[in-house]
């Protein structure tokens, strides 16, 4: 089966404090991809990364960070000093291999207090 | 660059009325083209993809359908609308090659129906 779960439905945080949105993959493929999304209130997701099965090197882009470890099937996104513009609804997704379709989690919705 | 559009923004349609969603994308050509759906502000569910014109993948049996009439137009339709139907309609492209993976989002269409 091919599973998304993000078990944390709610964070909430002070601005400047990090926070690490979990998410937790299942799949049989060897090959497959891995996505962050962001939902602002407007309501358009906006792609953060994509990671391909191979590549289980950690990224960062600015204040966001991930870490991707196959081992325990974990691909998880930090904020660093978080700030209020980040305060949305964000997806973990899978996209198992040669079929261009996301299998999407249910969502953390993040909300950063000023 | 890729722009891609929906509309319209917001509807309010009568049980039983028929639907018709459209979605066209700009700055790309051949485009892979996805219809989704958000029910209850929550995780996203794959209803049909496009791989080129006039070819459409059904995912959820429903009283729902698209079409791919031209190579950056997706239409999804219903002859009618049932309360379950409401929801937050999000269409989306990606390319092929390298970034085929890669979807990319429009603003939605919030349909409500009565």
């Amino acid at each position: 089966a091919q599973k998304v779960t993000q078990a944390q439905t709610e964070i909430s945080v002070v601005e400047k404090e990090d926070v690490t949105l979990d998410c937790v993959y299942e799949t049989r493929d060897t090959t497959y991809y891995l996505f962050w999304y962001k939902q602002p209130p407007s309501g358009e997701l906006v792609f953060l990364i994509r990671r391909n099965s191979f590549d289980e090197q950690n990224e960062i882009s600015g204040r966001y960070s991930w870490n991707f470890q196959k081992s325990t099937s974990s691909f998880n996104f930090t904020i660093t000093a978080s700030q209020v513009v980040d305060s949305a609804v964000y997806f973990c997704a899978l996209s198992p291999s040669n079929t261009g379709k996301l299998i999407f989690g249910q969502g953390t919705t993040l909300q950063v207090k000023p | 660059s890729q722009t891609i559009h929906q509309w319209p923004v917001t509807l309010v349609q009568p049980v039983g009325s028929p639907l018709s969603l459209e979605c066209t994308v700009e700055g790309t050509s051949n485009p892979n083209l996805y219809w989704y759906r958000q029910a209850a502000g929550r995780g996203l569910q794959l209803l049909f993809y496009s791989v080129g014109i006039g070819q459409i993948s059904s995912e959820v049996p429903q009283n729902l359908s698209a079409s791919r009439p031209q190579d950056r137009q997706f239409i999804l339709s219903s002859k009618k609308l049932l309360l379950s139907d409401s929801g937050f309609y999000l269409c989306a492209w990606s390319g092929t090659g390298f970034s085929e993976y890669e979807q990319y989002f429009g603003p939605g269409t919030r349909l409500t129906v009565t």
